[in-house]
Formats: structure tokens, C-alpha cells, sequence
């Protein structure tokens, strides 16, 4: 069975700096998605980013890149000038690209303060 | 405006009496699913459907029914909730295994 792993329960960040969230999944499959979600106090659950596994680059949304290491098994999200906006949980999230299922399997998240 | 609808967002009830809440989107996706999020665990998939009339047990599945009689709607029954079923409840829809969108939440309390 998939599992997804966030070993930071909490991270805090400067404004204007960066700050890099970690996400380890294990599978053996060989075609997937991976997501990071935003969850800010309105519960909201929001996209921040989308990655494809048989895409060896790297997605980036405006602030937001992912740093995919498919061989380590790894998805690490890098948030660069960081706002207060950007406060929230954030849950890695893997999904199976099987035509048979649609599991999907999330992280217990990582908590992001942003300090002024 | 492309969403995924939920109701109630909050309900407070007691143990036993049967409960539903209901999932509509309007962006005529195939995929819908059900989760719960509880602190500490993260979202976890309690039933999900790949199509009209097809639907299939996530990983937390005990306690909880579903239908998809139509392709808009996803009810999440629970025919004799417990305490432990207290939790944050959302839905979600996709287009096959692309990005899923998620309703805003319910919130469900059981006595």
C-alpha cells in the first residue's frame, strides 16, 4: 500500500525568505500524481501544485516549486518570498494513475507560520 | 462558477440517528470522493466513485455509505453515527485522476 510522509509538523519562515517543506512517499508504482494542498484557517482545501511522475521537470507555480526526486521518492515543496498569506497547513498528497482505483492518499501535513 | 457544494457545512447530532450530507459539483467531472480529516491524521479517503452507479471503499470506509445515482451528487450516509465519527468531512470531484477540487467542508459533531 502507498504512504505519504511529512516529518515536519511544523515549520516557521521570515516574510521575504524562503522556506522548503518536506514530503517522502512510498509506492511501487510506476505512474502517479503528486500534490501539495494548501488548508488555511478557513479550512479551505486549495491547490498549490501538481506534479505528473513521468515528468522529470520540475513544477512551479509563481512562488511555489517542487523539488521531485522520483528515484528517492521525495516531493519537497519550496515556497520562495514568503508572505503571510502564505500561513496554513500544508498536506503532500499522492495519487494512483491505475484505471482501476482512485486512492488517494495524504500526508498528516505540516503547520507554516510566517513571521513579520 | 465552477464548485463543489456541501450540506450542511456544520451539524451537531446524536449517537445513532441517521444522517446525510450532500455532495453536488457542477463541473461534470467522473471522480468524486469522500474524506474525513482529524488532527494529526490528515485527510483520509473514506469511499470514492468513478462513475454513475460505481463506487468503491477508501481506506477508512466502516460506518459510512455512499450512492452516485447521478453524476452531480455524492451522499455520504452515516445510518447510526457514533463519537467517533465527530470529525471534518469533505468532498471532492475530478476529471479522472487530474486535480481534484474540493467542497468546503462540513463540520459534524456526534454526541
Amino acid at each position: 500500500a502507498q504512504t505519504v510522509t511529512q516529518s515536519q509538523p511544523e515549520m516557521s519562515v521570515q516574510e521575504a525568505e524562503t522556506v522548503t517543506l518536506s514530503c517522502t512517499y512510498d509506492t511501487s508504482e510506476s505512474d502517479y500524481y503528486l500534490f501539495w494542498y494548501k488548508q488555511p484557517p478557513s479550512r479551505q482545501m486549495i491547490l498549490v501544485i501538481r506534479q505528473e511522475a513521468y515528468k522529470q521537470q520540475n513544477a512551479t507555480e509563481n512562488r511555489f516549486s517542487v523539488n521531485f526526486q522520483k528515484a528517492a521518492k521525495s516531493f519537497s515543496l519550496k515556497i520562495s518570498d514568503s508572505q503571510l498569506g502564505d500561513a496554513a497547513m500544508y498536506f503532500c498528497a499522492y495519487r494512483s494513475a491505475r484505471g482501476d482505483t482512485d486512492k488517494l492518499i495524504f500526508g498528516t501535513g505540516t503547520r507554516l507560520q510566517v513571521f513579520p | 462558477e465552477a464548485q463543489v457544494t456541501q450540506n450542511p457545512r456544520y451539524l451537531i447530532t446524536v449517537t445513532g440517528k441517521k444522517l446525510t450530507v450532500t455532495c453536488s459539483q457542477n463541473m461534470n467531472h467522473e471522480y468524486m470522493s469522500w474524506y474525513r480529516q482529524d488532527p494529526g491524521l490528515g485527510l483520509r479517503q473514506i469511499y470514492y466513485s468513478m462513475n454513475v452507479e460505481v463506487t468503491d471503499k477508501g481506506d477508512v470506509p466502516e460506518g459510512y455509505k455512499v450512492s452516485r445515482k447521478e453524476k452531480r451528487n455524492f451522499p455520504l450516509i452515516l445510518e447510526s453515527p457514533s463519537p467517533n465519527q465527530t470529525s471534518l468531512y469533505f468532498c471532492a470531484s475530478s476529471q479522472q485522476q487530474d486535480t481534484q477540487y474540493f467542497g468546503p467542508g462540513t463540520r459534524l459533531t456526534v454526541l
